[in-house]
Order: C-alpha cells, then sequence, then structure tokens
C-alpha cells in the first residue's frame, strides 16, 4: 500500500476564485480517481486517469495526471459555492489519501 | 429506493453493547465493501465481498464481524467496541469481480462509542 499525501489539507477561498489541490505518491499509480464527498454523504467518483500527462476536463474542473504518473492535480476554476467538499484522491479505486476540504464562500 | 443506502445515519453505543449497520444496494451490483472513514485518516478498506462471498478481510479486528447474505445487503456486526472505533462507517457497491468497476457509495452511518 502505498502513501498517498495531499494538499492542502484545508482550504478556504472566495466565490469566483481559482484553486489547485494535490495527490503525490511515494510510488507509482496503475490508476487515480479522484472524488468530492460533500458533508454526510459518501464519496462521488469525479474521474479516473490512467495515462501519464494525461488531462481530463469535466466543466470547471481539470484534473491532471504527472508524466511520471506519481502525482495529480485538481484544478477548479471560478469556483462556486456548490464545489464545497472534501476532495479524494485515490489510487486503483481503493487506497485513498485524507483529502484536501475545500469550502467556498459566496 | 435508489444507489447504496444505509442505516441507521447515526449510531452511538456503549462499549459493551451489540449492534448491527445494514447497507443495501439497488444497482444490479455483484461486489460490496466496507469501509471506514476516521478524522485525519485516509478512508480504510475493511471488507470486500463479491457474489456474497468474503475475498478480503484487511486485518480487522473481531469485534467487527460482517455479513452478506445475499448480493444486495451487507451487514456489519458490532460488538464490545472501543472508543478509537468511532468513526463514519462507509458501505460501496461496484459492478465486476470485486475490486473493478466504478463504485458507488452509500451515505455512511456515523457511529459514537461511549
Amino acid at each position: 500500500t502505498q502513501l498517498l499525501e495531499q494538499s492542502p489539507q484545508f482550504l478556504s477561498i472566495q466565490e469566483g476564485e481559482n484553486l489547485t489541490v494535490y495527490c503525490n505518491s511515494s510510488s507509482v499509480f496503475s490508476s487515480l480517481q479522484w472524488y468530492r464527498q460533500e458533508p454526510g454523504e459518501g464519496p462521488v467518483l469525479l474521474v479516473t486517469v490512467v495515462t501519464g500527462g494525461e488531462v481530463k476536463k469535466l466543466k470547471r474542473l481539470t484534473f491532471q495526471f504527472g508524466d511520471a504518473r506519481k502525482d495529480s492535480s485538481l484544478h477548479i476554476t471560478a469556483a462556486q459555492p456548490g464545489d464545497t467538499g472534501l476532495y479524494l484522491c485515490a489510487e486503483n479505486q481503493f487506497y485513498f489519501g485524507t483529502g484536501t476540504s475545500l469550502t467556498v464562500i459566496p | 429506493e435508489t444507489g447504496v443506502t444505509q442505516t441507521p445515519r447515526h449510531l452511538v453505543m456503549g462499549m459493551t453493547n451489540k449492534k448491527s449497520l445494514k447497507c443495501e444496494q439497488h444497482l444490479g451490483h455483484n461486489a460490496m465493501y466496507w469501509y471506514k472513514q476516521s478524522a485525519k485518516k485516509p478512508l480504510e478498506l475493511m471488507f470486500v465481498y463479491n457474489f456474497k462471498e468474503q475475498t478480503e478481510n484487511n486485518s480487522v479486528p473481531s469485534r467487527f464481524s460482517p455479513e452478506c447474505p445475499n448480493s444486495s445487503h451487507l451487514f456489519l456486526h458490532l460488538h464490545t467496541l472501543q472508543p478509537e472505533d468511532s468513526a463514519l462507517y462507509l458501505c460501496a457497491s461496484s459492478q465486476g469481480t470485486g475490486r473493478t468497476g466504478e463504485q458507488f457509495f452509500g451515505p455512511g452511518t456515523r457511529l459514537t462509542v461511549l
């Protein structure tokens, strides 16, 4: 089991701002997932990345997988209060990081 | 009901109590999972079931006893728990032969052990 580190741990921003959160591993990911967990709910899968250098977009969210497949980033453009939640990365779906707790203030 | 449901949503129990958590998936999946989510710790996979058979037990203490009577239902029986077992317990399901296919999570049971 590899260690997944997510940063920052907490992030509080104003509506309309941009942000980036990171997920780093001590070894190569076979596949990497990003989830969002809203308060009182379970995590919901946002995206899976598999290929080094891969970029995927989901509306205002851009996911990037590092060339060496040991790191990933999630960039949110023009954050909205509905983006508030815990963002989790996972390796091969089952090994999770500790998450980034995002609060978007209206 | 749709998706993955869990009951109860909140549970407070003493260390000598026995209680059970229930999970039901309405997605036609064949694999089901129990996870533990504690504050400041990563989500921990506890058990994996595939077609009612347990395929993984990730060194979980015996005070947690899972049961999977069919592919749609999963239980977690709890007895003589410790305060450090307080956490959010999440159930998930997926299609495929366990550990494959997108996981769909339930809302969790918030457990407090006094």
